[in-house]
């Protein structure tokens, strides 16, 4: 089993319908969770950072935790065209090797 | 505010044909990595260098070398390009790679066709 599972899409949604992704994951000792956006053609960019379990909110983007059953999600409300890009979930324990783990990548695309 | 610069863009190479991949960082940043990433695939770690002067293997180091060159240049050589190296190469930094969060910054990419 891959360490981080993510549904790679693609995703076809509306403007302004709200878009939910999500990674789970198998290991216990990731505390940070990061979701990165990649725009065709570019380098992924940090989009949010989230802590342990909960939710952070930052704009029309939610970012959510659940260690309890391994799984993060992101939401995007009110989505625009320009929110049509690839969005990879990532994470990371808190010691020791801290090499980020990956999901695949989910496609999004924001129809007009 | 450039951060991570990777050179060239593009880049088409026939089998057998050597070449090095450039990365630079303006950030001060401590940490330093090549991914490739591949349809299907997601980001695979190939090399990273958590500080100057130190480098190790990733996920898929084969095939490949690198030289942290100093603190803001680490580069990537492919000696001998094989089709299967047909990728986008992506070089990140991040402030300590045991940082506890690892926040790591990517380069635009590099385009590699091996025909």
């Amino acid at each position: 089993q891959k360490e981080v599972e993510q549904d790679p899409g693609p995703l076809s949604v509306p403007e302004g319908a709200i878009v939910s992704l999500n990674c789970t994951y198998s290991n216990s000792a990731f505390q940070y969770f990061m979701w990165y956006r990649q725009y065709s053609r570019k380098g992924p960019e940090l989009l949010m950072y989230t802590y342990s379990s909960g939710n952070k909110e930052d704009g029309r983007f939610t970012a959510q935790v659940d260690k309890s059953s391994k799984y993060i999600s992101l939401f995007i409300r009110d989505s625009q065209p320009s929110d049509s890009a690839t969005y990879l979930c990532a994470m990371t324990r808190a010691n020791g090797n801290n090499r980020l783990a990956f999901g695949k990548g989910n496609q999004v695309v924001v129809i007009p | 505010n450039a951060g991570v610069t990777q050179t060239p863009k593009f880049q088409v190479l026939k089998t057998g044909q050597s070449m090095t991949l450039q990365c630079a960082q303006d950030m001060n940043h401590n940490s330093m990595y090549w991914y490739r990433q591949d349809p299907g695939m997601g980001l695979r770690l190939i090399y990273y260098s958590a500080s100057e002067g130190t480098t190790d293997k990733g996920e898929v180091p084969n095939g490949y070398n690198v030289s942290r060159l100093n603190k803001r240049e680490f580069s990537l050589r492919l000696e001998s390009a094989a089709p299967s190296q047909t990728s986008v190469y992506f070089c990140a930094s991040s402030e300590e790679d045991r940082a506890r969060e690892n926040i790591q910054y990517f380069g635009a990419g590099t385009r590699l066709s091996v025909l």
